[in-house]
């Protein structure tokens, strides 16, 4: 089945820097790429995704890549704010049996400092 | 708009009881999917379920098991508990089956085993 490796799990920037966070993936039949940011306590926010026949996304500060030939995908945050501090997971989704599951990373603490 | 919301948010069992726990997908949301969030790791595929049959399943044993009502709301039953039960239960909801769309999810209900 799928596997989604995550890197780092934890990453410490300076306000006003970027963070990039980094995912492989094992199934090539996933097809759909999608980012959650989780505060303490709240639900996963989607904030970007991406499909496999698109390269690059791009929402204002936030940017995700698509290599499918490496099966490696990352989020890109740029002009970091206090705010952006949360955990980050990644997920890939196989369509598996009929059913589209979410395959998730094991989470990267992102930490703004002031 | 109502986002998906989950009952109830907090729930403390003892080993061996019963739970069910409930899920209001987006109005207009046709597909519910269930996770199981354990502290520190990112959520785990349980059920999917569109048009109130099962679509998928994840590695989970046959303690577990959901249904999906008319009207789209959900239900999953967990029998038996077990300590290794204890965790943030996740429900997100989509559009519709298929392979590219985005999950929504809810604030989970916290299950703790005793």
């Amino acid at each position: 089945g799928e596997n989604v490796e995550q890197h780092p799990s934890t990453l410490s920037v300076q306000e006003g820097d970027s963070a990039v966070i980094k995912c492989t993936y094992s199934d090539s039949a996933s097809n759909y790429f999608p980012w959650y940011k989780q505060e303490l306590g709240k639900r996963p926010q989607l904030i970007i995704d991406i499909r496999s026949n698109v390269g690059e996304k791009k929402d204002q500060r936030i940017a995700v890549t698509l290599n499918k030939t490496a099966k490696h995908f990352s989020l890109h945050i740029t002009e970091t704010q206090p705010e952006d501090s949360a955990v980050y997971f990644c997920a890939a989704s196989p369509y598996f049996q009929g059913a589209q599951k979410l395959v998730f990373g094991q989470g990267t603490r992102l930490t703004i400092n002031p | 708009d109502t986002g998906v919301t989950q009952s109830p948010t907090h729930l403390i069992k003892t080993r061996g009881q019963q739970v069910t726990l409930r899920c209001s997908p987006i109005s207009g949301h046709k597909s519910v999917s269930w996770y199981q969030q354990v502290l520190g790791q990112g959520p785990q595929f349980i059920f999917q379920y569109y048009e109130k049959e099962e679509r998928g399943r994840g590695n989970f044993p046959d303690r577990f098991s959901a249904r999906q009502f008319p009207n789209y709301s959900s239900e999953l039953n967990v029998n038996a508990l077990l300590l290794g039960d204890s965790a943030l239960y996740l429900c997100a909801s989509s559009l519709r089956q298929g392979a590219v769309q985005p999950q929504h999810f809810g604030d989970g209900t916290r299950l703790s085993i005793l």
